[in-house]
């Protein structure tokens, strides 16, 4: 059984920084490419970033370039989300997800972690 | 630019079908693309995987009440035989060079 479990959500102060996880298990982690989508409260899905299965390549949403980075750790099936100068706009549920082989969609979730930027 | 448009909402009665649209921005209707759903308060749930001459590829369990169709720059999810939860937010998804992009969903009310 394919799972995906984040991590890592909480309340931060605008400028502040948080480390998302995502421990994932049932599949062969590094052959995958791997996204973060995140959905702010009330809206749609907004897709942020994507990383290679070997970590080689990575591409990202211009609203965070700059500000987040995508990682992973094949070591220890684990996908990483480090969020800086965060902005009470970045306030969201943020997904883990597997992209599937072959395509840019995503066909496994995780169950989101909430980031609340807040003074 | 790639765009993926969708009605904001829809509804259909208990046992009914619904069909959902999704709609492909000019210049892209060779794209696939995937359908997601969401109930309330979970995450979201892949449908299935739809190309662009109609042929498609469920997720795990996905019952054959849910089916897709395609046609020039529409795609398509058609829900038969309507639950109560079915009642949810459904997304489209599609991905291009460097970028992935959903829909802004339609909300399916059960009546």
């Amino acid at each position: 059984e394919v799972q995906l479990v984040e991590s890592g959500g909480g309340l931060v102060q605008p400028g502040g920084s948080l480390r998302l996880s995502c421990a994932v298990s049932g599949i062969t982690f590094s052959s995958y490419w791997m996204s973060w989508v995140r959905q702010a409260p009330g809206k749609g899905l907004e897709w942020v970033a994507n990383i290679k299965g070997d970590g080689s390549e990575k591409y990202s949403v211009d609203s965070v370039k700059g500000r987040f980075t995508i990682s992973r750790d094949n070591a220890k099936n684990s996908l990483y989300l480090q969020m800086n100068s965060l902005r009470a706009e970045d306030t969201a549920v943020y997904y883990c997800a597997r992209v599937a082989a072959v395509t840019g969609i995503n066909d496994y979730w995780g169950q989101g972690t909430l980031v609340t930027v807040s003074s | 630019q790639l765009v993926l448009t969708q009605s904001p909402s829809a509804s259909a009665s208990l046992g009914a079908s619904v069909k959902f649209t999704c709609t492909l921005s000019s210049g892209h209707s060779d794209y696939a693309i995937a359908w997601h759903q969401q109930q309330p308060e979970k995450g979201p749930r892949y449908l299935m995987y739809l190309n662009s001459d109609g042929s498609h590829t469920k997720g795990d369990g996905i019952p054959d009440r849910f089916s897709g169709s395609s046609s020039g720059a529409e795609r398509y999810l058609t829900i038969s035989s309507l639950q109560s939860d079915d009642e949810a937010d459904y997304y489209c998804q599609t991905w291009g060079t460097g970028t992935v992009v959903f829909g802004g969903g339609t909300k399916l009310t059960v009546l």
